[in-house]
């Protein structure tokens, strides 16, 4: 069965550190993608990355990177030198298949949330 | 505004009343899903949507739920005789490769 775990239930930190979010994943299938969202007090899920489980270089955006160990079944987030703007409840996901065996369907971690103190 | 829109976005009713949302997706997207999420836990999938065709539906879609999405472009979710236990957000999202969702429609349920 798939499943995705988010041991951390609240992270807080001061404004400047880094800070990273931990995500666990199961799944039986070989082809599966990965997920990050953030949903901020608004309550919107806005969309940050999607990985393929054939792609494991670490990904860089802004002050937001990826480690992805499909060894360790983990994909964790990394803010570095965090912002108040940050903090909001962050959710990983995942998605089987590929191509037309892959539904869309997102199973969702029950979420980090990260309050970033001034 | 081309993102996906949900409405109403709040709904208060007493229990045993019927409730519908409405969500309109995103205009070129087949896929369409309906999510449910309660307080302190992650979206829930609920069923899916390709086109007109409902494909999939979780087993916490009740017979007291339902889903449809006639012509393939907006989607409605009914709850009939609500319940305490269904008080919670109900998101709806559209995709063709990531999932694009809207601001939930909250329900509460007195």
């Amino acid at each position: 069965a798939q499943k995705v775990t988010q041991a951390q239930t609240e992270i807080s930190v001061v404004e400047k550190e880094d800070v990273t979010l931990d995500c666990v994943y199961e799944t039986r299938d070989t082809t599966y993608y990965l997920f990050w969202y953030k949903q901020p007090p608004s309550g919107e899920l806005v969309f940050l990355i999607r990985r393929n489980s054939f792609d494991e270089q670490n990904e860089i955006s802004g002050r937001y990177s990826w480690n992805f160990q499909k060894s360790t079944s983990s994909f964790n987030f990394t803010i570095t030198a965090s912002q108040v703007v940050d903090s909001a409840v962050y959710f990983c996901a995942l998605s089987e298949g590929f191509g037309s065996s892959n539904t869309g369907k997102l199973i969702f971690g029950q979420g980090t949330t990260l309050q970033v103190k001034p | 505004d081309t993102g996906v829109s949900q409405d109403p976005r709040h709904k208060i009713t007493k229990r045993g009343q019927n409730v519908t949302f409405r969500c309109d997706p995103i205009s070129e997207h087949n896929r369409l899903y309906w999510y449910r999420q309660t307080l302190g836990q992650g979206p829930e999938f609920l069923t899916y949507f390709q086109n007109e065709a409902q494909l999939e539906k979780s087993r916490l879609l009740s017979d007291r739920f339902s889903a449809e999405r006639p012509k393939g472009s907006f989607s409605t979710l009914e709850i009939q005789r609500t319940e305490q236990g269904d008080s919670a957000m109900y998101l709806c999202a559209s995709n063709t490769g990531e999932l694009f969702f809207g601001e939930g429609s909250r329900l509460t349920v007195l």
